[in-house]
């Protein structure tokens, strides 16, 4: 029972243009949202977050929209740069008190020069 | 330099015997939790602790155990390993709980045979 998923498992996207990485989850009572980047042989490093109360957080190029009704968040990267090519995971967590954090299956994101 | 730290990075095993995985953070953060990564399957929570003596099982945390003596060390032990639970494995910690970035070490690649 996969309550995050994400859908697309790669994405290619030319340098300079946006990337947009999408994530579904089926339990409504999840409130916060984070973003993952992972590289090869590395573990993940934290992205951006975003909680359920706001429908956008920004931070430098990376922007997630939240769309409560819709189940739905997306990680945009606006510049795309080729430092940008990694395994993205999106993650949620349930209200404060239940410390359970579910990730999904990750898009491996390509960035071509 | 603010890190988590697992040992060992690669580990072969045979099917029943037990072992442990060490992850130490000298962040004092509250909340130390690992992960498994399996092809496919993104990332999924084995246990996570919430501090000293209070540790609570994830989405999959059949066949392992872990302990919480002291705020900084949090152990992964296999009791009795089997093949199934080859995969990679990640430590991570964050100040406060789930909701907060989380800092990975640098991954155990597990080989049960």
């Amino acid at each position: 029972d996969q309550q995050v998923k994400q859908n697309s498992p790669s994405l290619s996207v030319q340098e300079g243009r946006i990337s947009i990485l999408n994530c579904d989850y089926t339990n409504s009572m999840f409130d916060y949202f984070l973003w993952y980047k992972k590289y090869p042989a590395e573990g993940p490093t934290f992205l951006i977050s975003i909680s359920s109360i706001k429908d956008k957080n920004e931070d430098g190029r990376f922007t997630v929209f939240l769309n409560k009704s819709a189940k739905h968040l997306s990680l945009h990267i606006v510049p795309s740069q080729p430092g940008d090519s990694a395994v993205y995971f999106c993650a949620a967590s349930l209200a404060f008190g239940n410390e359970k954090l579910t990730f999904g299956t990750g898009t491996r994101l390509t960035i071509i020069p | 330099e603010a890190q988590v730290t697992q040992n060992p990075r690669y580990l072969i095993t045979v099917t029943g015997k037990k072992l442990t995985v060490t992850c130490s953070q000298n962040m004092n953060h509250e909340y130390m939790s690992w992960y498994r990564q399996d092809p496919g399957l993104g990332l999924r929570q084995i246990y996570y602790s919430m501090n000293v003596e209070v540790t609570d099982k994830g989405d999959v945390p059949e066949g392992y155990k872990v302990s919480r003596k002291e705020k900084r060390n949090f152990p992964l032990i296999l009791e009795s390993p089997s093949p199934n639970q080859t995969s990679l494995y990640f430590c991570a910690s964050s100040l406060m709980g789930a909701n907060t970035e989380a800092f990975f070490g640098q991954g155990t690649r597990l080989t049960v045979v």
